[in-house]
């Protein structure tokens, strides 16, 4: 299965801040890769998929670039509802082989 | 709107089974694939598998093959996740996530909208 690794584990920032979180893959998978928000208790929310396309209703101070083995995400200037965890996802293969990285959290500094 | 709304909270014994289902609605049901995720306590997330909403197959890793089935009802517009062979590594929140088609009608890709997740504890 393809392996997505995500960096750093944890970052801490303050409001107004820019901040970007890395996923790498274990080998080319094109621009199949998905960017989640999630906050404490809460199911995942879509921010960005195909690499870069933003989810209809995220803020545009999110982005998402990338292509074969290395992504980000970036968060222009933080927001006090931004403090989460960041989770990559890819779907390549065939037979199917969906994968998340291991989360990035976003803490208040 | 769009909603998937799950099954409660399920305690269950090691060796047991567990089903649970994700009602959806606000959309044509034949038209969007799901997904089904969990997410172990303080762990990240892991994918369980995909099911055509329009022709039942399914698409389920080899970790889950021999264990997990998915389901679905047409006609009440739910899917439903069986795990078969509980074990206490299998203690987690279960969502299904409506999946956006981005891929074609035969690969899973990103997942729009979620359920609300359903606690499974696995407990001698």
């Amino acid at each position: 299965d393809i392996q997505m690794t995500q960096s750093p584990s944890s970052v801490s920032a303050s409001v107004g801040d820019r901040v970007t979180i890395s996923c790498r893959a274990s080998q080319d998978i094109s621009t199949w890769v998905a960017w989640y928000q999630q906050k404490s208790g809460k199911a995942p929310q879509l921010l960005i998929y195909a690499a870069s396309t933003l989810q209809s209703g995220v803020p545009s101070r999110f982005s998402g670039s990338g292509s074969g083995t290395e992504f980000t995400l970036t968060i222009s200037s933080l927001q006090p509802e931004d403090f989460a965890t960041y989770y990559c996802q890819q779907a390549t293969g065939f037979p199917p082989a969906l994968t998340f990285g291991g989360g990035t959290t976003v803490e208040i500094k | 709107q769009v909603q998937l709304v799950q099954s409660g909270a399920e305690v269950k014994k090691p060796g047991a089974s567990v089903r649970v289902s994700c009602k959806t609605s606000g959309y044509t049901f034949n038209t969007y694939a799901l997904n089904w995720v969990r997410q172990a306590p303080g762990q990240g997330l892991e994918w369980l598998g995909w099911i055509s909403s329009h022709s039942g197959g399914t698409q389920i890793p080899q970790k889950f093959h021999d264990r997990v089935t998915m389901t679905r009802d047409t006609s009440t517009s739910t899917v439903y996740m069986e795990l078969k062979m509980l074990r206490s590594d299998d203690t987690a929140v279960y969502y299904c996530a409506r999946d956006q088609g981005v891929r074609g009608v035969y690969h899973p890709s990103s997942f729009d909208y979620w359920g609300q997740g359903t606690p499974v504890i696995v407990s001698s």
